[in-house]
This record gives C-alpha cells, structure tokens and sequence, in this order.
C-alpha cells in the first residue's frame, strides 16, 4: 500500500479559508467513493472529521467539507479558527479491505 | 460510551515479541471489527491491520505482513496485536481503533501505546 500524497504544511490566517490535497491512484482514491480526513492534534488521538469523501460526522462543524475529483481528494476548512491548528490526515480504501494513509499535512493558523 | 483502552507497550529488544491488548466498551464489540494502526515518533499514520468482527477475516499492510498477527477475543471484548521479529522500524505508537461498520475507516481510535524496539 503506497502513502497517499499530502503537503507537508498549509498556513492560513483566522477567518480565511484553505484546502488540503490528498492525490493517490485509481487504485485507492479514484477508485472508491471511501476517503475519510483526520484532524489530530499534538498528543492526541486522531478524530475523523469527514468520511465517504463528503459526509461530517454529528459535531464536526460544518466549516469543515470534503470533495474529490479523480485521483485527487481535498478538504476545505472554512473560517478558520485557532483550534484548527493541527495535523491533518486524508485516508482512502484500497483494494482487499487494506487502507492507506497520506503522509500527513501540519495546519498552521497565524 | 465508546471507548478503547490499549495495554502491552514498552521497550523491547530487536528481533523479539510483543503482544498488544485493546481492550473496548461502550459498544456491542463483537459486532464491530478493529483496527490497529501507528505513528513513528514524529511521522505520519500508518494502516496496520484489520479484523472482522467474527475475528474470521484478517487484512495486514505489507509492511507487517508475516510478522504481525491481528486476533479477537469476543468473549472478553479485547483485540489482540503480536509483532514478532521486531525491528528498529517497528518504534511507534499503536493506536487501537473501531472500525466505522463497513470496513473502510478506523472510527473511534484508543490514546495510543507506545512501542520502543531498542537495544
């Protein structure tokens, strides 16, 4: 299973919007409408923040969205907020229910 | 509500054992399969392993597979992690994780175990 690809950091100031790419393979994120982000901070546990490329789970704000064309997915975070500072993570379903994570993108909010 | 609570970590020599407990509540476990995945010391996440619920189907990331062994135990609500032939590689922490019902995500995760293979 190959790492899904995500930049390494995004920035962006309190109430602008930015968008993290998440680029794999026909083989996993063109292939399956099953991409989920991860939202992690410093010590903690990874909580998912959207699953099945665009549905929030009950509490996540709805600043938060996801979407997906092609090989690429992203999620957007709107209205940022200090307490979006953090790491967030795209994964996708692979192929004989393996899973692949991307590397990883560090949300800094300045 | 959901919880998963991960036990076994520690240090442990290159080339031996170790086996990972989680144990859950909160959630009817043996309907649901489990995930391990973890996270070397400043790195990313990386997708372990899956069990399904009847603890029959067992799915490992490349990485592992022949070394890592993802058991059940529904009588006792635990999911069991056996990494053999541990490498320096191996370091990390583990994370526990439900999986969301369907097989395609982790989605209530464990506080993590660390796992240190050193010399």
């Amino acid at each position: 299973q190959s790492a899904l690809t995500q930049p390494r950091s995004v920035t962006g100031s309190p109430g602008q919007s930015v968008t993290i790419s998440c680029t794999g393979a026909n083989s996993d994120v063109g292939g399956y409408k099953y991409v989920s982000w991860y939202q992690q901070h410093p010590g903690k546990a990874p909580k998912v923040i959207i699953y099945d490329v665009s549905q929030r789970p009950s509490g996540v704000p709805n600043r938060f969205s996801g979407s997906k064309s092609g090989n690429t997915a992203s999620l957007t975070i709107s209205g940022l907020q200090a307490e979006d500072e953090a790491d967030y993570y795209c994964c996708s379903f692979v192929a004989a229910y393996t899973l692949a994570f991307g590397g990883g993108t560090k949300l800094t909010v300045l | 509500q959901v919880q998963v609570v991960e036990s076994g970590g520690g240090v442990v020599q290159p080339g031996r054992s170790l086996r990972l407990s989680c144990e859950a509540s909160g959630f009817t476990f043996s309907n649901y399969g489990m995930h391990w995945v973890r996270q070397a010391p400043g790195k990313g996440l990386e997708w372990v392993a899956v069990i399904w619920y009847d603890g029959i189907n067992k799915y490992y990331a490349d990485s592992v597979k022949g070394r890592f062994t993802i058991s059940r135990d529904n009588s006792k609500n635990t999911v069991y992690l056996l990494l053999d032939s541990l490498r320096a590689e191996d370091t990390a922490i583990y994370y526990c994780a439900r999986d969301s019902g369907n097989y395609r995500r982790p989605d209530r995760w464990g506080q993590g175990i660390l796992v240190t293979v050193s010399s």
